[in-house]
């Protein structure tokens, strides 16, 4: 069965550097979610991505998060200076049926 | 607006005991209805869902889930727990290609 693949699986970054998620949606799916999981919380919702722009967008997702598709395949997060409360795991999501990647693991420091 | 609720946050069973996890929903359609399980650390593995058709759905591991519209309920069931089947278990909805909403999970802990 196709999967949904993340790397890295476990970024470590310093405080207000950038980082960049990646992820391979499965091939011939249209769109494309990211979601966050803080430590020993729910899965949040963060943003969606139709037709190469931002369909939804949840209030999580301000100024300091970018998603973009830069190569008609990879399906990118980028978080821009970093916090200590952006430590997460991040998971990509490819629809019907709602298929996530295994996530990445960010740990801010 | 759209929600789903797991009212147990956490549940303990003995191990070969049967188990049921509540879910609530509440959307203006009937929405897709699945359930995830995530052990620590580890991703969301999808153990069913629910589209349409049969209100009886059968997932992975020997789980299963009923859909009542009456309810609003998406309850998940297994009739003999395992000791492995301890983890995290998050119900979930969504309409049409809207993102997916989460519960805010139950923590399974299984006895030996």
């Amino acid at each position: 069965e196709p999967e949904v693949t993340q790397t890295p699986s476990h970024q470590v970054t310093q405080m207000g550097q950038e980082v960049i998620l990646r992820c391979v949606p499965i091939s011939n799916h249209l769109y494309f979610y990211w979601y966050r999981q803080i430590l020993g919380q729910k899965v949040e919702f963060l943003v969606s991505f139709y037709n190469n722009e931002i369909s939804e967008k949840s209030e999580i997702f301000d100024d300091q998060f970018s998603v973009e598709r830069p190569d008609g395949s990879n399906f990118t997060l980028k978080i821009r200076s970093t916090k200590l409360e952006d430590s997460a795991m991040y998971f990509c999501a490819s629809i019907q049926p709602q298929h996530f990647g295994d996530g990445t693991r960010l740990s801010i420091l | 607006a759209q929600s789903v609720t797991q009212p147990d946050i956490h549940i303990t069973v003995s191990e070969g005991a049967s188990l049921e996890l509540r879910c609530n929903y509440s959307y203006g359609a009937t929405p897709y209805l699945f359930w995830y399980v995530q052990s620590p650390g580890q991703g969301l593995q999808l153990l069913l869902k629910y589209f349409s058709g049969d209100t009886l759905v059968q997932g992975i591991k020997g789980f299963e889930a009923e859909f009542k519209r009456s309810q609003s309920s998406f309850n998940l069931r297994k009739p003999s727990v395992h000791w492995s089947d301890a983890a995290e278990y998050f119900c979930a909805g969504k309409t049409s290609y809207d993102k997916v909403i989460f519960g805010p999970g139950t923590s399974l802990s299984v006895i030996p």
